[in-house]
C-alpha cells in the first residue's frame, strides 16, 4: 500500500473560520491531489501538486488554497469556511516506483461539515 | 481533458459477467484510460488501466477499441463485493472523474 492517511477523519466548523486539512504520504511519491465528493457530482479535483512548492488549480479551486513545503504533506485550507463547502474530502497520489506505474491511491477521506 | 460518458447505473446477477462502457471520444492520443471503483464510504481504488491494447489483471480486464474513442471495463465474475461505481477516466496528469456507473448485483 502507498501508506497514505488524511487528518482529521472528520471535523465540524463554523462558518467563516479558517480549516486546515492535512494529507501525509509515507512513499516519496511527487503528485499529489486534493478532491471534494458531493451527492450527484462524482468526485471534482480542487488542486494538485507535482512537486514541493509546485501546485496548481484544478477545477473547482476557489475558496481554497494549499502547500507542499515538503514531500511527504499536502496541505488543503479553506480560509474562511462556508456551508457550501460541506463535503467529503479526499487526497491521492500517483503511485509510481521507478518506470512502473500502479494508479492512483486514495486516502479514506475527511468528512467536513461547515454550520 | 476528455470527457467520458458511462450509464448511471447498471445490475449484473452474481457469478455472471459484467461489461461496463465508457465512451470517451475526445480523448487524446497519449492519455491512459483508468478505471477506479468506489465502494460505499470509501475512497476510489484503481482497478486497471491500459493505453491501446486489452489490458488483465487479478481483478479485471480491460477491452480499449482500436480508435480508443470507448473501452469496456470486465468483470469476469460478479460477487457481492463488486456493488460500487465504476469511473472511468481518461487521463494525462490530471484526473477528472464524472459520475460514474453504479453497479448493482443481485444475489
Amino acid at each position: 500500500d502507498a501508506g497514505i492517511t488524511q487528518s482529521p477523519r472528520h471535523k465540524v466548523t463554523e462558518t467563516g473560520t479558517p480549516v486546515t486539512l492535512r494529507c501525509h504520504q509515507t512513499e516519496n511519491h511527487r503528485y499529489m491531489y486534493w478532491y471534494r465528493q458531493d451527492p450527484g457530482h462524482g468526485l471534482r479535483l480542487i488542486h494538485y501538486s507535482y512537486g514541493v512548492k509546485d501546485t496548481d488549480k484544478g477545477e473547482v479551486s476557489d475558496g481554497y488554497s494549499v502547500s507542499r513545503s515538503k514531500t511527504e504533506d499536502f496541505l488543503l485550507t479553506l480560509e474562511s469556511a462556508t456551508s457550501s463547502q460541506t463535503s467529503v474530502y479526499f487526497c491521492a497520489i500517483s503511485n509510481r516506483r521507478g518506470n512502473t506505474f500502479y494508479g492512483y491511491t486514495f486516502g479514506s477521506g475527511t468528512r467536513l461539515t461547515v454550520v | 481533458d476528455a470527457k467520458t460518458t458511462q450509464p448511471n447505473s447498471m445490475e449484473s446477477n452474481e457469478e455472471e459477467p459484467v461489461h461496463l462502457p465508457c465512451n470517451h471520444s475526445t480523448i487524446s492520443g497519449t492519455d491512459y484510460i483508468h478505471w477506479y471503483r468506489q465502494l460505499p464510504s470509501q475512497g476510489p481504488e484503481y482497478v486497471i488501466h491500459g493505453l491501446t491494447s486489452n489490458v488483465n489483471n487479478r481483478m479485471a480486464s480491460l477491452a480499449i477499441a482500436e480508435d480508443r474513442k470507448s473501452s469496456t471495463l470486465i468483470l469476469h465474475r460478479a460477487t457481492l463485493r463488486d456493488a460500487a461505481v465504476y469511473y472511468c477516466i481518461p487521463t494525462g496528469n490530471q484526473f477528472y472523474f464524472g459520475t460514474g456507473t453504479s453497479l448493482t448485483v443481485i444475489p
